[in-house]
């Protein structure tokens, strides 16, 4: 079975500030996917990225950068110089091509930006 | 406009009635999901389908049916059975329902039984 963790519950920074999001995953499958989404207040979840097991690098898009380290079964994710937009919760998941293939998530970690 | 819709935003329902949620999908994705969130919590599979005609339960199917005749469409039922039916609903497809394609989401729906 597979399992994610998000320990951090919510995150309080203000603005401008950087911030990393915890992710830890759990999986004795040897391929697969690492996401995360982004839910606003309007409730709908956005895809962020995927990233494969077999893809190490990191990635960085605008203020976004991704940590994938196997050894450390981690997925972090940063935000550089925050901003009142990045207010949300944000969830890491994993999928796996063996079984049912659906998306299992952590429990999610708010994030609120204060001005 | 390419997406998944999911209607009514809010719907209110008296305890012991069945009731029906809507997901429509534009996107010709084969494989739908419905996950159902509760407050502080991430999100749990219901039901999911990987082709027409086909549907599997996942983790919390108890007191959900679901049927998927289109590709579309894959409506989901809140059935009198399902114990704590308050939460919100989420609907999502994928191409082609392998693990390796990131899930789309609908807008949700939010049950409030009482």
């Amino acid at each position: 079975a597979q399992k994610v963790t998000q320990a951090q519950t919510e995150i309080s920074v203000v603005e401008k500030e950087d911030v990393t999001l915890d992710c830890v995953y759990e999986t004795r499958d040897t391929t697969y996917y690492l996401f995360w989404y982004k839910q606003p207040p309007s409730g709908e979840l956005v895809f962020l990225i995927r990233r494969n097991s077999f893809d190490e690098q990191n990635e960085i898009s605008g203020r976004y950068s991704w940590n994938f380290q196997k050894s450390t079964s981690s997925f972090n994710f940063t935000i550089t110089a925050s901003q009142v937009v990045d207010s949300a919760v944000y969830f890491c998941a994993l999928s796996v091509n063996t079984g049912r293939r659906a998306l299992t998530f952590g429990s999610g970690t708010r994030l609120q930006v204060q001005p | 406009d390419g997406g998944i819709t999911q209607s009514p935003k809010y719907l209110f329902r008296k305890e012991g009635q069945n009731v029906t949620l809507s997901c429509e999908q534009n996107l010709n994705h084969d494989a739908m999901y419905w996950y159902r969130q509760d407050p502080g919590q991430g999100l749990r599979l219901i039901y999911y389908s990987q082709i027409v005609n086909d549907f599997q339960k996942g983790d919390i199917a108890e007191g959900y049916s679901v049927s998927r005749e289109k590709k579309e469409s894959f409506p989901l039922t809140v059935t009198s059975a399902q114990k704590n039916p308050t939460a919100f609903y989420l609907c999502a497809s994928s191409v082609p329902g392998l693990a390796a394609y990131e899930q789309y989401f609908g807008p949700g729906t939010r049950l409030t039984v009482t």
